[in-house]
């Protein structure tokens, strides 16, 4: 079954971190564009963060450039994100996502996990 | 980056069709043909219907249609059914090696 299952979300202070994972399964993996896209609890989606094939190269939202890092491990078919400097605007939900070509379309996504940053 | 414009909501009856309009600049709609559309049910991963402007995945369903007129792209759904009840969001690849999404809007039927 192909499938994208997200960990790693919680509750983390403001200013803390936070690294989540995504474990991909029933395709392969180190062939396709990764990314994450996240959306805050009764608001839109917004578009986080993408990495290549092979991890050479990456992109970033402005909003979390030199905050977050995305990476990935393609012996173990999982995807990261580490999210550090953590602020309350930082909420959501965090989808894994599979990029159709290249930073394009999303055609598949993964259940997401929850960062809920509260002190 | 300010997020692709979207109406807020759209309605219609069954069997209507009902289009939803997605705005943005040269640097994105405009600029490109890489244009998605997702269907997202309350509580749920959203769902690819629609990328590359005008084409559909495989298992789509063919009441779902994509078009672009200059910087708008836009959605239809024809032959408005209860189940096409949801958010749908737009997307655009950018100039600047990112991707923007639109509000959402959400359909009633």
């Amino acid at each position: 079954e192909v499938q994208l299952v997200e960990s790693g979300g919680g509750l983390v202070q403001p200013g803390g971190s936070l690294r989540l994972s995504c474990a991909a399964s029933g395709f392969m993996f180190s062939d396709h564009v990764m990314s994450w896209v996240r959306q805050a609890p009764g608001k839109g989606l917004e578009w986080v963060s993408t990495i290549s094939d092979n991890g050479g190269s990456t992109f970033y939202a402005d909003f979390v450039k030199g905050r977050f890092t995305i990476s990935r491990d393609n012996s173990k078919n999982t995807l990261s994100l580490q999210m550090s400097s953590l602020r309350a605007d930082d909420a959501a939900v965090y989808y894994c996502a599979k990029d159709l070509k290249t930073i394009d379309a999303f055609d598949m996504w993964g259940q997401g996990t929850t960062v809920t940053v509260s002190s | 980056q300010s997020a692709l414009t979207q109406p807020a909501s759209v309605s219609g009856s069954p069997g209507q069709s009902i289009t939803i309009s997605c705005t943005g600049s040269s640097r994105d709609v405009g600029g490109y043909k890489y244009v998605s559309w997702y269907q997202q049910y309350p509580g749920k991963a959203p769902k690819l219907i629609i990328y590359d402007v005008i084409d559909r995945p495989a298992g789509v369903s063919n009441r779902f249609s994509g078009s672009k007129s200059g910087n708008t792209a836009s959605l239809t759904i024809s032959g408005l059914q209860a189940e096409d009840e949801a958010d749908y969001y737009c997307s655009s690849y950018t100039n600047s090696d990112s991707v923007l999404f639109g509000g959402g809007t959400k359909v009633t039927v």
